[in-house]
Formats: C-alpha cells, sequence, structure tokens
C-alpha cells in the first residue's frame, strides 16, 4: 500500500496524558501536513513540513503540541497534557512539489478521544 | 489573507437530479483548487482538481467543476447525483508556493432523497 498511513486510528486517553501520533506519508512526497478536524468542520491546518522542515504553525499548535518529521520521512504528532477540547480527528496527508503534484493525499486519521 | 467559504453548509437533492455545490476564495496569488469528499469516519479523497488551463475540469465518479477567476469561484456540478454520492464534500485552495499550505471549507453535507 503506497497511500498515508496513520497509526493509531483510535485513541482514547485521561486528560493529562500525553499522546503521540505517527504519519507515514508517500514515500516520494516532500511535502507533510497535519490537520485538526473537529465534528461537522473541514480540516484545520496545524502544521506544514517540507522535507524535515517546520515551515509553518498555525496558532491553534498551543506549546503543548509538538510536531516533528526526523530525515523527511514520516512525522509524529505530540500532545502533552491533554485537554477534552483536543478531542478531534488528527489527519496527516502528504504531496510532491511543482505543477500537477501538489494534491494533497490524505491518510484515514487517528481519532483522539480525551476522557 | 487565504480563505475558503462554502455557503451551504447542508444541501439534499433527489436521487437523479442534478448538483451544484459552490465554493468562493479569497488568494493572493494564482490559487490551486481542490474538491475533496468525505465519507463518515473516512479520510479524504480527492475528486477533482485545477491549475491552470482549461476552467472546466473533471474529476472521478462524474463530477466537474468550473473556474471562474471574475467570481472567485469554483463551484462543483454533477448531471446526476447517485445515493452513494451522500457525503461531506470540502473545497480548498493551495498554490505552487513551496511555502504554501492548502486550506479547507468548512464543507458542504450533501443528504440524497430517494
Amino acid at each position: 500500500d503506497t497511500g498515508v498511513s496513520q497509526d493509531p486510528r483510535h485513541k482514547i486517553t485521561k486528560r493529562g496524558q500525553n499522546v503521540t501520533f505517527r504519519c507515514d506519508p508517500i514515500s516520494e512526497h516532500n511535502r507533510l501536513y497535519w490537520y485538526r478536524q473537529t465534528l461537522g468542520q473541514g480540516p484545520e491546518f496545524l502544521t506544514y513540513f517540507q522535507n524535515e522542515a517546520q515551515l509553518e504553525k498555525s496558532r491553534l499548535l498551543s506549546d503543548r503540541f509538538s510536531a516533528e518529521r526526523p530525515k523527511g520521512s514520516f512525522s509524529t504528532l505530540e500532545i502533552q497534557r491533554t485537554e477534552q477540547g483536543d478531542s478531534a480527528m488528527y489527519l496527516c496527508a502528504s504531496s510532491g512539489e511543482g505543477q500537477g503534484r501538489t494534491e494533497a493525499f490524505f491518510g484515514q486519521g487517528t481519532r483522539l478521544t480525551v476522557v | 489573507a487565504q480563505s475558503v467559504t462554502q455557503p451551504d453548509i447542508h444541501i439534499t437533492v433527489s436521487e437523479g437530479a442534478s448538483l451544484e455545490l459552490r465554493c468562493n476564495y479569497s488568494y493572493g496569488a494564482t490559487p490551486y483548487l481542490f474538491w475533496y469528499v468525505q465519507s463518515p469516519g473516512q479520510g479524504l479523497q480527492l475528486l477533482l482538481k485545477y491549475f491552470s488551463g482549461d476552467t472546466l475540469v473533471q474529476g472521478i465518479k462524474g463530477f466537474e467543476a468550473e473556474f471562474k477567476r471574475s467570481q472567485s469561484s469554483f463551484n462543483l456540478r454533477k448531471p446526476s447525483v447517485h445515493w452513494s454520492d451522500a457525503a461531506e464534500y470540502f473545497c480548498a485552495v493551495g498554490s505552487y508556493s513551496s511555502a504554501s499550505k492548502i486550506i479547507f471549507g468548512s464543507g458542504t453535507r450533501l443528504s440524497i432523497r430517494p
């Protein structure tokens, strides 16, 4: 399977715990995005990598959130001291660069429930 | 600032009827435009995209969209909907720039009346 894969698909955690999600992009894609989607809303941009460089972070990404993409391959998104408001679907996407290759391909998402 | 507006939150059409979902964007540079579909509990699937050239683009599942620069619109159309088209539809905008991100509208939920 050469699509974007995310792990885990579902995560239930207690408030205050830390969680980490993983995203494996399509192998030849150099761009990687993290989005958050709450019920009834479109995906909200969180952060974006070009290779291993984190080029942009949304103001939605508080200090409790950190994302990494070591070696420009897979990426992790960590949420520290989770809050109930963090409950959402976290979507990862990847894309190439250049005309004809900039559409984002999405993974199935990680659904986080904070109880 | 970049933005995408989908003015219709929820649309219901009869099976076999035609469909048009509206999308307006605000973008400083030449936009790349996309329509994605999301079924419940699933990720997003690309329906079609516009980069340049012919302003009427064809996508999968019989969908098409027309880019109208003067109206900053990229409306999605289908001549005859099927019950399986019931889903959430998202319009999105990006650009060629390496420093760009793709941003999404809030979506339109499509219901199909039997």
